[in-house]
C-alpha cells in the first residue's frame, strides 16, 4: 500500500503562473481532503471532496483556487495566477469513509485520516 | 464550534528527560483528539487519537495523552525525550461538519531535544 501519494514534492513558479498539485488518495479510499500550512503556522482546512463531489470548501479561497476530485485518477488542486502569499506547503489527507454518528450528541468518530509528504509551492 | 490551543510554541528538553507538549480544546460535544507528529520536510504522522473510550490514551514510540475534561486538557507527553523525537507536534481536534471528520489543528508546538 503506497499511502497518499502527492506530486511534484516540490513546485517553483513566477508570479501569475498557474500552479497544479496532484493527490492520489489511498487504496481504497474515496474522501480527500485538502489543508495549507503556510510557514510557522498549523495546517488550515481547505476543501473536502468525494469522488465527483465537493462536499465542503468553505477554506477554499473564493478566487483562484479551484479543486477536483474525479471518476477516474487523482485530485488536483489548481491554483491560478499565484502570488507571493499562496507559497506554503499543501497536504493531501485520505480516508476510507465518513464516520457514522450514533448519538447526535456526540461528536463524529475519528476516522483517521492519512497524509501525504505535501506538496510545497514556492513562489517567485 | 471547535478550537485547539497549543500553549507553547517552543519546547526545549534534555535526551532522557520527560517531555510535556500542552493541549487545550473547545468543543460543543465530546471530542475526538488526536497528536500528530511532523519531522522536517515531511508528511503527518499520528502519534495517537482519544475517541471517548479510556481517558489514558497511548500512542507510538512511547508517547501517551490524558484526556481530561474537566480541564478541557490534553496533553503530551512522553517519560524519556530521544533526539529523534526532535520535530513539530501538533494537537488536533476533530470538527463537527457535516458529519465528516474535518480537522481543526493548533499551530504546532516545535520539540526540540538536546544532548
Amino acid at each position: 500500500n503506497a499511502g497518499v501519494m502527492q506530486n511534484p514534492r516540490h513546485l517553483v513558479r513566477r508570479r501569475g503562473q498557474e500552479a497544479r498539485l496532484r493527490c492520489s488518495p489511498m487504496k481504497g479510499h474515496s474522501h480527500v481532503y485538502w489543508y495549507r500550512q503556510l510557514p510557522e503556522e498549523g495546517l488550515k482546512f481547505m476543501v473536502y471532496l468525494q469522488k465527483e463531489n465537493i462536499i465542503d470548501e468553505s477554506g477554499m479561497p473564493k478566487e483562484r483556487f479551484s479543486a477536483e476530485f474525479p471518476k477516474e485518477g487523482p485530485s488536483i488542486l489548481r491554483i491560478q495566477q499565484v502570488v507571493r502569499g499562496d507559497s506554503a506547503a499543501y497536504f493531501c489527507a485520505s480516508s476510507p469513509n465518513v464516520p457514522k454518528r450514533t448519538n447526535p450528541g456526540l461528536g463524529p468518530g475519528a476516522n483517521v485520516l492519512t497524509f501525504g509528504a505535501g506538496s510545497r509551492l514556492t513562489v517567485l | 464550534a471547535q478550537s485547539v490551543t497549543q500553549l507553547d510554541s517552543h519546547v526545549s528538553v534534555s535526551e532522557g528527560t520527560p517531555v510535556l507538549l500542552r493541549c487545550n480544546y473547545s468543543s460543543s460535544y465530546s471530542p475526538s483528539l488526536f497528536w500528530y507528529v511532523q519531522h522536517p520536510n515531511k508528511g503527518l504522522q499520528l502519534l495517537l487519537k482519544y475517541t471517548s473510550a479510556a481517558t489514558l490514551v497511548k500512542g507510538i514510540n512511547g508517547f501517551e495523552a490524558e484526556f481530561k475534561k474537566s480541564e478541557t486538557s490534553f496533553h503530551l507527553t512522553k517519560p524519556s525525550a530521544h533526539m529523534s523525537d526532535a520535530a513539530e507536534y501538533f494537537c488536533v481536534v476533530s470538527g463537527h461538519a457535516r458529519g465528516y471528520n474535518k480537522l481543526i489543528f493548533g499551530a504546532g508546538t516545535r520539540l526540540a531535544v538536546h544532548p
